[in-house]
């Protein structure tokens, strides 16, 4: 099984609200990944997380925040966005890089007005 | 410099026809892996096969094939008797095995089989 779960599928917010983006996986993996991904361009690295550890941000503006409660569960709390925040948001896991191969979630779709 | 280079923006083929979407790395490690995800209108990326640096056969994977010239640092994704689901963009990605856990996506190319 080579799934990872993502909620919402859509999520319309407005500059003020909190959110959360929820991702999922029962693979055993124990990286994930967060990437925002504008209309025709590739995906861009968010946060990485390695054994329930944030090991990567890529300067990621502080109105997004990640969270790793455990292995299987990735979130994105999303506080004071702005309109340009407006993408798809992909998360992702592995099993411990380097090797290994990312698999995606669906996604959700973020519009901020 | 661009890790990972795709310089076909859009391509199209004939349903049933064969094509190749082209891909061109920048390392200087000599441990890396190779990917290609294919990115339907609907969002998800979707694994589709994976090259190795020491791999010494080309990866295939069904009605996908990786032609990986290491010399030319190329890795070419072939896909073969083209089917109308096959319309998507579809990315070329390079992990470095010795530097971590980022992978570099190159910039896709669109493809749209006419039926």
């Amino acid at each position: 099984d080579t799934e990872v779960t993502q909620t919402p599928k859509h999520l319309v917010m407005g500059m003020t609200n909190k959110k959360s983006l929820k991702c999922e996986q029962h693979m055993g993996h124990r990286a994930m990944y967060w990437y925002k991904q504008k209309a025709k361009k590739p995906p861009e690295l968010m946060f990485v997380y390695s054994y329930e550890k944030l090991s990567i941000n890529e300067s990621v503006p502080s109105r997004f925040s990640p969270e790793c409660p455990n292995s299987s569960l990735l979130n994105l709390h999303l506080h004071a966005l702005q309109p340009e925040d407006s993408a798809l948001y992909l998360c992702a896991s592995s099993q411990v890089p380097p090797r290994e191969t990312q698999y995606f979630g669906p996604g959700t779709r973020l519009l901020v007005l | 410099a661009q890790k990972i280079t795709q310089t076909q923006p859009g391509m199209f083929v004939q349903e049933k026809e064969a094509v190749t979407l082209d891909c061109t790395y920048d390392t200087s490690d000599p441990s890396y892996g190779l990917f290609w995800y294919k990115q339907p209108s609907s969002g998800e990326m979707i694994f589709l096969i994976y090259q190795g640096s020491y791999d010494q056969q080309n990866a295939t994977e069904g009605r996908y094939s990786l032609n990986f010239q290491k010399a030319r640092k190329s890795a070419n994704l072939v896909i073969s008797a083209s089917q109308l689901g096959d319309s998507a963009m579809y990315f070329c990605a390079m992990r470095e095995l010795n530097t971590g856990n980022q992978f570099y996506f190159g910039t896709g190319t669109s493809l749209t089989v006419i039926p």
